[in-house]
């Protein structure tokens, strides 16, 4: 079946530096969104890209989206302690009731 | 305010026991999902449900099963509790048409088997 890799699995980083996490799918996904979960909550909606070479931006945070549709990175300039957490990412399948798998998730952790 | 509510927030249940955790969402969602999140592990998709007494298996199915009688409500069910499935379950629901086809989560269940 559809699986999505996710590296790195931890990340540590001073605050003010950056951060990238990376997904990979073993399938074409008909899109691929992003999820943030703070410690102790649950995981919140960040965006979500369709279009073969899509790059958005949020602030401080880059999304893009592999021309194959199979990867996808997040990354995160001049990191703040705000930032800490664990980002997902969600791979939704071509065709068939938006299935929606997702990466093991980065845990991203920011030194004051 | 859209909302995913699951039943409990932390349950304690002895081994071999039927247990129940449900899940309403008040979006008027065809998708409904159960995850359950493992430390290291992520998400791991147990069922899903895209329309009323329909479902389909994840990639954690064994020991579980789950009903959708009515499309606001997804039920998980673990027909006998094992220490295995101590674990935090999550709820989520996500529309299938829109400009945002984005998930929302419930609040979790921890869930230890003793």
């Amino acid at each position: 079946g559809q699986q999505v890799m996710q590296i790195p699995q931890y990340q540590h980083v001073q605050e003010g530096e950056d951060f990238t996490t990376y997904c990979n799918s073993s399938t074409t996904l008909s899109n691929i969104q992003w999820y943030k979960q703070r410690p102790g909550g649950h995981p919140v909606f960040l965006i979500q890209l369709v279009k073969s070479g899509e790059v958005k931006k949020q602030k401080r945070l880059t999304f893009q989206f592999g021309e194959a549709k199979k990867n996808s990175s997040l990354h995160i300039t001049a990191t703040q302690t705000t930032d800490v957490g664990t980002y997902f990412c969600a791979g939704g399948g071509s065709g068939g009731y938006n299935k929606l798998i997702f990466g093991a998730g980065t845990r991203l952790a920011v030194h004051p | 305010d859209v909302k995913v509510t699951q039943s409990s927030r932390y349950l304690v249940k002895r081994t071999g026991e039927k247990v129940f955790l449900e899940c309403v969402q008040d979006m008027d969602h065809e998708n409904m999902f159960w995850y359950r999140q493992d430390p290291g592990l992520g998400l791991r998709l147990i069922y899903f449900s895209y329309d009323v007494k329909m479902k389909e298996k994840g990639d954690i199915p064994e020991g579980y099963s789950v009903s959708r009688e009515k499309k606001e409500r997804f039920s998980l069910i673990l027909e006998s509790a094992s220490t295995n499935q101590t674990s935090m379950y999550l709820c989520a629901s996500r529309p299938t048409r829109g400009p945002s086809t984005e998930a929302f989560f419930g609040q979790g269940t921890r869930l230890t088997v003793v």
